[in-house]
């Protein structure tokens, strides 16, 4: 089992560009959790998705973050436009809703 | 939503002694406690969960007690050794919603 897989693993990006990060969850979970882990805040969900469909975004900071899952094995979180306030480590995790959370080894972001 | 406070923020034992963590959580609805390590550059990873039918639950040097009466539950490690040195998280969430809460963490340092 490869675990849930996140690239890229670093990115460092100007204020104002797009970013975007990539989750692979583990084959067989059907439900996808994305959060952002920072010094002052912590872990926080920002959203959640079960057989694709997004279920609670209320987490998402503001308009300039989105996500998506086009299919069981992708799903993708793009920040437009980021901002120095958006760096954080960003955390993918996936679960069957049975079993335990399971996180990849997450995306550092870092907006200058 | 779900309130979850952990103490204490950082913790130093020294090796072979117990290690303990305690979080309270405010939703008397959240039946649902996992407990999470992470090492430096790495997502967390669970180490024992225990849900609100069972009081204590044990593996190996860990476990857990919960206290559904008070709101509160504890990780206890005992015999600790120098690789027991991570960040520790608790978490709860209710069983029909998958959206963890997590404390704010706990640094365990193992002294040698």
């Amino acid at each position: 089992d490869a675990g849930v897989i996140q690239s890229p693993r670093h990115e460092v990006t100007e204020m104002g560009q797009e970013v975007t990060l990539r989750c692979k969850p583990i084959s067989g979970h059907d439900y996808l959790f994305w959060y952002r882990q920072t010094m002052m805040r912590g872990l926080e969900l920002l959203i959640y998705f079960n057989n694709n469909v997004p279920i609670d975004d209320s987490g998402m900071p503001e308009d300039r973050f989105s996500a998506k899952m086009p299919n069981a094995s992708f799903s993708t979180l793009k920040i437009q436009p980021s901002e120095p306030r958006d760096s954080a480590v960003y955390f993918c995790a996936s679960t069957t809703g049975l079993g335990p959370l399971s996180f990849g080894p997450g995306t550092r972001l870092t907006v200058t | 939503g779900e309130n979850v406070e952990q103490h204490p923020s950082t913790l130093s034992v020294q090796e072979g002694d117990s290690a303990v963590i305690k979080c309270t959580y405010s939703d008397s609805a959240s039946n649902y406690f996992p407990w999470y390590k992470q090492e430096l550059g790495k997502g967390p990873q669970l180490i024992i969960d225990i849900r609100s039918n069972v009081g204590e639950k044990k593996d190996q040097r860990i476990a857990v007690t919960l206290n559904k009466t008070a709101k509160h539950f504890s990780l206890h490690i005992t015999e600790t050794q120098p690789e027991d040195s991570a960040v520790y998280f608790c978490a709860a969430s209710m069983g029909n919603d998958y959206k963890l809460s997590f404390g704010a963490g706990t640094t365990v340092t193992v002294r040698a």
